[in-house]
C-alpha cells in the first residue's frame, strides 16, 4: 500500500529553469493538495483539487501551476523557478464522503526538497 | 493575526512527564480539528482528529474549547520517541476540505 508518492525527492534548479513535481495516490481519494513548508511559516496551501479535471488556488499560488488529468495524479509545475521557491513541497490527499460532511485528515507524501540557486 | 497559532517551543521535558500544547484558531466557523506529528525532515502524520469536544487515544488526549477557540494536546507519560514537532490543523466550512496549519510546537523528551 504505497499511499501518496512524490517524485522527485530532491532537486536543485537554477533560477529561470522549469520543473514538474509529480504526486500519485492509490487510495482513490477525490481531494488532493500541494503545500509548501518553510521555516517559521508552517505549511501553506499552494493549489488544490476536488476531483479529476478540477484545480483551484490556495493561499500562495503565484509562480505555480497544477493539473489533475487523472484522479490519482496531481502535478505541480514551476515555469520559471525563483530562489523564493526554495522550500519543501508536500502533496497530500484526503477522502471525502458524500454522506458525511465532516472533513477527514490528510495523508501526506514524503516531500520534495527543492533548492533554487 | 495568524489563523492558527501555536507556541513554537521547544518544550523540553523529562521522560515520564505530562506535557500539554495549545493551539488557537481565529475562524469561529471552523468545524474540524486535527493534530499531526512531524519528525525531522519527514512528512506530517495524522495523530488525532477532534470533531466534537475531544478525543483520547492511549497516552494522548485532544480537547476542543469552542468558546475560547483553542484545541489542546495532552501527552501523558512522555517517551523519548514522542520527541517531534506537533502541528495543529483546522478546517473551516469550506468545500475541498482545506486545512490551515499552525507553525508547530517542538517537543524534546530527555532521558
Amino acid at each position: 500500500n504505497a499511499g501518496v508518492t512524490q517524485t522527485p525527492k530532491f532537486r536543485v534548479l537554477k533560477t529561470g529553469q522549469s520543473m514538474t513535481l509529480l504526486c500519485a495516490q492509490d487510495m482513490n481519494h477525490e481531494y488532493m493538495y500541494w503545500y509548501r513548508q518553510d521555516p517559521g511559516m508552517g505549511l501553506r496551501l499552494i493549489h488544490y483539487s476536488v476531483g479529476e479535471g478540477t484545480t483551484a488556488k490556495g493561499e500562495v499560488p503565484d509562480g505555480y501551476n497544477v493539473s489533475r488529468l487523472k484522479k490519482q495524479n496531481f502535478l505541480l509545475g514551476l515555469e520559471s523557478a525563483a530562489p523564493s521557491q526554495t522550500s519543501v513541497y508536500f502533496c497530500a490527499s484526503s477522502y471525502n464522503s458524500r454522506t458525511d460532511p465532516l472533513p477527514y485528515g490528510y495523508t501526506f507524501g514524503s516531500g520534495t526538497r527543492l533548492t533554487v540557486v | 493575526r495568524k489563523e492558527v497559532e501555536q507556541d513554537p517551543g521547544p518544550f523540553n521535558v523529562p521522560e515520564g512527564a505530562t506535557v500539554a500544547f495549545n493551539c488557537t484558531y481565529s475562524n469561529s466557523a471552523s468545524q474540524s480539528f486535527f493534530w499531526y506529528r512531524q519528525d525531522c525532515r519527514k512528512e506530517p502524520k495524522l495523530l488525532m482528529s477532534v470533531y466534537s469536544s475531544g478525543n483520547e487515544d492511549g497516552r494522548f488526549t485532544a480537547q476542543l474549547n469552542r468558546a475560547s477557540q483553542y484545541i489542546s494536546l495532552l501527552i501523558r507519560d512522555s517517551k523519548l520517541s514522542d520527541s517531534a514537532t506537533y502541528l495543529c490543523a483546522v478546517s473551516g466550512n469550506n468545500a475541498g476540505n482545506m486545512l490551515t496549519f499552525g507553525g508547530g510546537t517542538r517537543l524534546m523528551v530527555k532521558p
